[in-house]
């Protein structure tokens, strides 16, 4: 049974660090990740989709990447601002007929002025 | 860009009341998903859709059911609606198969059961 997991739960830095979001996952026969963000009472905004082929997505500030065979995937934010505290969970998409994607709990970040 | 509706953003209802969420998609997508979301359990897949009139249960099924009668739209229904049901539920959209096909969510709606 697939299952994904989250560390840290929550993190509180100073704007302008840099700093790492990580995701673990059980089952490695998974055919992409994909971070998203949630701002609290919100949908989620998807973010940066990894297939399992790739080692890693870029978009602006932020870079995903993906080690299939350890079962990880870490999200890397650069010079961090207040705009983007919010939670930020990974998504699993197992290799059955059914396209079910598997959630990890999520990251909250907050981002000190 | 993909947009996809829920029909109301915050809904009050009580208890035993017949409950309709709806959710609209615009990019033709031919998957659909209804999720809830509480504190400390995440998002649960409730049940999905792969095309028009076709269903599959997910993890959490109970209590719910769905109606998929065109493309766009697909539709979660409490038959009798309970206090355990006041949840956040998402609905998201994808393309199916293996590549290309990430999900995308609608804003919610917080359903609150009296």
């Amino acid at each position: 049974k697939q299952e994904v997991t989250q560390i840290p739960a929550a993190l509180s830095v100073p704007e302008g660090e840099n700093l790492v979001l990580n995701c673990s996952f059980t089952d490695s026969a998974i055919y992409n990740l994909q971070w998203f963000r949630q701002d609290p009472g919100k949908g989620l905004t998807s973010l940066l989709l990894i297939q399992s082929s790739q080692r890693e997505q870029t978009s602006g500030r932020l870079n995903a990447s993906l080690d299939k065979s350890s079962g990880r995937s870490t999200l890397y934010i650069a010079a961090s601002q207040p705009g983007d505290s919010a939670t930020y969970l990974c998504a699993v998409r197992r290799r059955t007929s059914y396209d079910k994607v598997i959630f990890g709990p999520g990251t909250s970040l907050s981002v000190i002025p | 860009d993909v947009k996809v509706t829920q029909s109301s953003r915050y809904l009050v209802k009580r208890t035993g009341e017949k409950v309709f969420l709806e959710c609209v998609q615009d990019m033709d997508h031919e998957n659909m998903f209804w999720y809830r979301q509480d504190p400390g359990l995440g998002l649960r897949l409730i049940y999905f859709s792969y095309d028009v009139k076709m269903k599959e249960k997910g993890d959490i099924p109970e209590g719910y059911s769905v109606s998929r009668e065109k493309k766009e739209r697909f539709s979660l229904i409490l038959e009798s609606a309970s206090t355990n049901q006041t949840s956040m539920y998402l609905c998201a959209s994808s393309w199916p198969g293996e590549h290309y096909n990430e999900q995308f969510f609608g804003p919610g709606t917080r359903l609150t059961v009296l």
